[in-house]
């Protein structure tokens, strides 16, 4: 298994861009996650989903959106890049049912808005 | 709300130094308790966990005690590695159906030198 995987690692845009970071699993885990993770905090949770074509929002989900037509991705889009928006972000899978803590990180994407 | 507070880093030990984070949270009922590892480049992973008063999660050597009457769940380690060297995040997952948030600590920063 390749677990959960990221893409892109690393990414420069530009304010008022838009752009899709792909989260991708391949354990068959209903629930899957989306954090961002700024310098001097912990992770923050931006969308969540249960299962395909189920989301809901975490603390911080202004300025992305979220879809799950399959069990295996589960893509984050940025409409409209803001600089507030440099972070790093990590998806995480989880079997349906299983306690929080199991989740497994991907190795996230280090995004840069100018 | 929920909220965990960690010690401010950045640490830094000699190999077979003896290491303390310090964390303390605050939260409603009873919450679970974690210390997660992020080791360069790559995504958290969990180290150890306890569910209730007075539990010790312990994993590789490291070791935390679940204190209810301080609100405290300090991690510590008798002889540190350069392998250690990583941010650790402490966190909390609240009771009574939160099965979705964990709030994070900011994390520490450990540099363990040779």
């Amino acid at each position: 298994n390749a677990g959960v995987t990221q893409t892109p690692k690393f990414q420069v845009l530009k304010t008022g861009q838009s752009m899709t970071l792909q989260c991708a699993q391949d354990m068959n885990h209903e629930y899957m996650s989306w954090y961002r993770q700024d310098p001097g905090m912990g992770l923050r949770l931006i969308h969540y989903s249960v299962g395909a074509g189920i989301t809901d929002q975490g603390e911080v989900p202004n300025g992305y959106n979220v879809s799950r037509s399959t069990t295996e991705d589960f893509p984050l889009r940025l409409l409209s890049a803001a600089p507030s928006q440099t972070s790093v972000y990590f998806c995480a899978s989880r079997p349906a049912g299983a306690p929080i803590e199991t989740q497994y990180f991907g190795p996230g994407t280090r995004l840069l808005v100018l | 709300g929920n909220s965990v507070t960690q010690m401010e880093g950045p640490v830094t030990l000699s190999e077979e130094a003896f290491l303390t984070i310090n964390c303390t949270y605050t939260a409603t009922g009873y919450p679970s308790l974690f210390w997660y590892v992020q080791y360069p480049g790559e995504g958290l992973q969990l180290l150890l966990k306890a569910t209730k008063a007075d539990d010790k999660g312990s994993n590789k050597g490291f070791e935390a005690t679940y204190r209810k009457e301080t609100t405290s769940f300090h991690l510590e380690k008798g002889s540190v590695q350069v392998s250690d060297s990583a941010v650790y995040f402490c966190a909390l997952s609240g009771s009574g159906g939160s099965n979705y948030k964990l709030t994070f600590g900011k994390g520490t920063l450990l540099t363990v030198n040779p």
